[in-house]
């Protein structure tokens, strides 16, 4: 198994331009994960989905972000507008049922 | 709200010392608490976990002791070495499908 996909691996773009993130979860795995990482708030939990469906949006920051799952290979999060401090490492991670979360490589986003 | 307290931030040890990452958590529910180690810009990995059934769980040179009383949770390395250099990250299930992390401890292995 590849694990989990990430694209783009890194993303540089303007202040104000829409930016997507895309994840390819582990085949078979049920629950989806959107992490955002930075130096000063470290790991935190955007959103999740299992099978699909998303279950708890609390972490989304503000509503320029949206998170979709239209099947159980593809996710997406979106950021409209972008804003300098949305720059952060974007990290994906799959897990089968368990808590046993696999992360994906990560998208490095820039924003000037 | 719940939350998972990481110590400490920074640890430096001489190579072939042992390493002590404590961390607590505040929900009595958990019941999961993994350990993950990530190398510069790469993703985090799980490394090692436990289950609130037992109390100690080994894995060559990692271990992790968990009490649940005191809600609290360690990882110990014996013996490191260079390679164990990262940062390692504890994490605490909040409700069944979801786990909380702490902020982090900067290990560094010195020559």
């Amino acid at each position: 198994d590849a694990g989990v996909i990430q694209s783009p691996r890194h993303e540089v773009t303007e202040m104000g331009q829409e930016v997507t993130l895309r994840c390819k979860p582990i085949s078979g795995h049920d629950y989806l994960f959107w992490y955002r990482q930075t130096m000063m708030r470290g790991l935190e939990l955007l959103i999740y989905f299992n099978n699909n469906v998303p279950i708890d949006d609390s972490g989304m920051p503000e509503d320029r972000f949206s998170a979709k799952m239209p099947n159980a290979s593809f996710s997406t999060l979106k950021i409209q507008p972008s804003e300098p401090r949305d720059s952060a490492v974007y990290f994906c991670a799959s897990s089968f049922i368990t808590y046993e979360q696999y992360f994906g490589p990560g998208t490095r986003l820039t924003v000037t | 709200g719940e939350n998972v307290e990481q110590h400490p931030s920074t640890l430096s040890v001489q190579e072939g010392d042992s390493a002590v990452i404590k961390c607590t958590y505040s929900d009595s529910a958990s019941n999961y608490f993994p350990w993950y180690k990530q190398e510069l810009g790469k993703r985090p990995q799980l490394i090692i976990d436990i289950r609130s059934n037992v109390g100690e769980k080994k894995d060559q040179r990692i271990a992790v002791t968990l009490n649940k009383t005191a809600k609290h949770f360690s990882l110990h390395i014996t013996e490191t070495q260079p390679e164990d250099s990262a940062v390692y990250f504890c994490a605490a299930s909040i409700r069944d499908d979801k786990i909380i992390f702490g902020k982090g401890t900067r290990l560094h292995i010195l020559p």
